[in-house]
């Protein structure tokens, strides 16, 4: 089955860090672009991050530039997303999803259930 | 950025009924390199994922139902139900994938009248 499922959310204080893991199965995980869409609490998606199945290229959105970072292991089938200096307004749900495209200019076709990223003193 | 902006931001249509959902980006998200719309749809109902529905614009993810079809190009884009039914409520985003940051809708929520 065809499916990503997302790890390491929970509660951090402002400025701290947390590490989100995807675990991908079902297709061949280095073939795909993937991305970090985020979804603060009652609101819309927010785009965060893509990287390039090969890793050679990364994106991010200016609101996390400089604080995230995006990478994976294609031998673990995993993507990772590293995120430190958290803020308030970082709390959301994080999603990792499959591009269409090894290439980053692609469609998400592929959405995991989401880990909840909550920044709170 | 390419700002994507969608109305109504939510409509009450009746069951069996037409919905129709609009989106327009600030600037074009056809590539004239190849032609295409860097345009796609997502469903999104309550406590789940969002699921896409068509991508490039115009080609439909295998799995959504016929009564979901679109049209535009360029700047300007429609999503529309031809026939309302109880599982199509839900919240459904317009992206475009042709600039980064790669932008959302603020999604438009449709509910049964």
């Amino acid at each position: 089955e065809t499916q990503l499922l997302e790890s390491g959310g929970g509660l951090v204080q402002p400025g701290g860090s947390l590490r989100l893991s995807c675990a991908a199965s079902g297709f061949t995980f280095s073939d795909y672009a993937m991305s970090w869409v985020r979804q603060a609490p009652g609101k819309g998606l927010e785009w965060v991050s893509v990287i390039s199945g090969g890793s050679d290229t990364t994106q991010y959105a200016d609101s996390v530039k400089g604080r995230f970072t995006i990478s994976r292991d294609n031998s673990r089938n995993t993507l990772y997303l590293q995120m430190n200096s958290l803020r308030a307004e970082d709390t959301a749900v994080y999603h990792c999803a499959k591009l269409g495209c090894t290439g980053i200019s692609c469609y998400c076709n592929l959405w995991g259930q989401g880990s909840l990223v909550t920044v709170s003193s | 950025d390419i700002v994507m902006t969608q109305s109504p931001d939510s409509l009450a249509v009746s069951l069996g009924e037409r919905a129709t959902i609009n989106c327009k980006s600030s600037q074009t998200v056809l590539h004239s390199s190849n032609n295409r719309n860097y345009l796609a749809w997502y469903q999104q109902k309550t406590g789940q994922p969002p699921k896409i529905l068509f991508y490039w614009a115009s080609t439909r993810q295998s799995g959504a139902p016929d009564r979901f079809s679109v049209s535009g190009s360029g700047t300007d884009f429609t999503l529309t139900i031809s026939s309302l039914q109880a599982e199509d409520v839900a919240v459904y985003y317009c992206q475009q994938y042709f600039g980064i940051p790669q932008t959302f809708g603020q999604g438009t929520k449709v509910e049964i009248k």
